[in-house]
């Protein structure tokens, strides 16, 4: 079936230096993309979303990127501090698809 | 910040007990979901809601039961909680329209001795 998945489960980055988190997604009809962030204990947190009509879009401090032609999703997270360590999903739904289908996870650890 | 609540946020009960996990959001969201997760790993569906009266099972098998009286309330249900239903459980909302957004509660994390 159709899937999201991530690169890599773990990511440790020096405090201050940029960070960027992939995904990939197999489904062609995908229209909307959101990444969250799960710190531990908590519920994941919205961070910021971008549809399919987009390659770019940015917010504070990060940015997502978007290419559809490799079907591959980004995070990148600049000037990383001790409170981006979590656990960051991305998520997709397809057009008319009332749910959205997450990825693994991927857990950023920063370096003091 | 989302207005999404959860209680209780911890639980520990033994074999055999019913219990109900609660969610209530004040964000007059149509859309609800229950997901299960466990520690480190990805989130599954296991129930969601169009609105009221409207339940249905999500992608991954359980035992659970929800119900959807009310737009702000949406209620999971274990008739008979076992070691297996240790988890955390995860409730969202999101409205219909423009997008789909989902917000999450704090969680409960559910251990059955």
């Amino acid at each position: 079936g159709e899937s999201v998945g991530l690169h890599l489960p773990t990511l440790s980055v020096q405090e201050g230096d940029n960070s960027i988190i992939n995904c990939a997604y197999s489904n062609s009809a995908s229209d909307y993309f959101i990444w969250y962030k799960q710190e531990s204990g908590k519920g994941p947190q919205f961070i910021i979303d971008i549809r399919s009509n987009m390659d770019k879009r940015q917010g504070q401090r990060v940015t997502v990127l978007l290419n559809k032609t490799v079907k591959h999703l980004s995070l990148q997270i600049a000037a990383t501090q001790p409170g981006d360590s979590a656990v960051y999903f991305c998520a997709e739904n397809g057009f008319g698809n009332e749910k959205l289908t997450f990825g693994t996870g991927t857990r950023l650890t920063i370096i003091p | 910040e989302a207005d999404i609540y959860q209680t209780p946020r911890y639980l520990v009960i033994g074999t055999g007990k019913k219990i109900t996990l609660e969610c209530s959001q004040t964000m007059g969201h149509d859309k609800m979901y229950w997901y299960q997760q466990d520690p480190g790993m990805e989130l599954h569906l296991i129930h969601y809601s169009y609105g009221v009266n409207s339940t249905e099972k999500g992608d991954l098998s359980s035992e659970s039961t929800v119900s959807r009286i009310r737009t702000e309330h949406f209620p999971l249900t274990l008739e008979s909680a076992r070691p297996s239903h240790t988890s955390q459980y995860l409730c969202a909302s999101s409205e219909r329209v423009p997008t789909d957004t989902q917000y999450f509660g704090p969680g409960t994390r559910l251990t059955v001795l």
